[in-house]
């Protein structure tokens, strides 16, 4: 699986938009990008993944560049309890997620 | 729909002594997945099972660390003879097929060894 590169941490205003980046350069062509986070000792939450497309859901979009290099999490309108460790996540249609240090999200009132 | 349920939510083991740590998946769910997060540090893969069958064991230390996903019940992770390294919190994960479908993961099962 491809490796992921991500800041360390990030801060963020509450009610404002989160943009998390993720350099994955050496992405094939059939490897998703997964998004997960872990909130405190919780066990990780799934938050969305994509292929090529932009993908959003309830959570979050994810912003998928054309070349595939690096993806975007967009949390639209971030609170208090969104702050955790994000994990960006490339993965072959195998089964094991491969987690790396994240980017802790704090977000600020 | 009930997620994926681990127990004990917390274990104290003295040095030596066995932990048996339970995961049930959430329904419909056939694969397993056990990570471990050691303090301050990231999640690691430990062991992939489908029912009844080990298929990706690459993460699981060599000795005296060993699971099962029976045909019938929870799935099973068991250390021996428990050392004060292997104090960490243990994650279970289920999807509902293998291959790229996402992971639920469960709250977790806190480790301690005295």
């Amino acid at each position: 699986d491809a490796k992921t590169t991500q800041p360390t941490s990030m801060d963020c205003a509450e009610g404002r938009a989160a943009n998390l980046p993720c350099n994955h350069s050496t992405i094939s062509g059939n490897e998703y990008v997964y998004w997960y986070r872990q909130i405190h000792s919780q066990g990780p939450q799934y938050i969305i993944h994509g292929l090529k497309n932009n993908e959003t859901n309830e959570m979050a979009s994810l912003i998928i560049t054309e070349d595939r290099k690096s993806s975007t999490l967009i949390l639209p309108h971030a609170t208090l309890r969104d702050t955790a460790v994000y994990y960006c996540i490339v993965r072959l249609f195998g089964n094991k997620l491969v987690f790396g240090a994240g980017t802790i999200l704090r977000v600020k009132s | 729909n009930a997620g994926v349920m681990q127990n004990p939510r917390h274990l104290v083991r003295r040095r030596g002594q066995e932990a048996r740590l339970r995961c049930s998946p959430m329904k419909g769910h056939s694969h397993v997945y056990w990570y471990r997060q050691l303090p301050e540090e990231g999640l690691k893969f430990m062991v992939y099972l489908q029912k009844e069958n080990i298929i990706d064991e690459s993460g699981m230390p060599k000795e005296r660390f060993s699971a099962e996903f029976p045909k019938e019940g929870p799935s099973i992770l068991r250390i021996q003879q428990v050392v004060r390294g292997d104090s960490a919190a243990y994650f279970c994960a289920s999807s509902p097929t293998g291959g790229g479908n996402e992971q639920y993961f469960g709250p977790g099962t806190r480790l301690t060894v005295t």
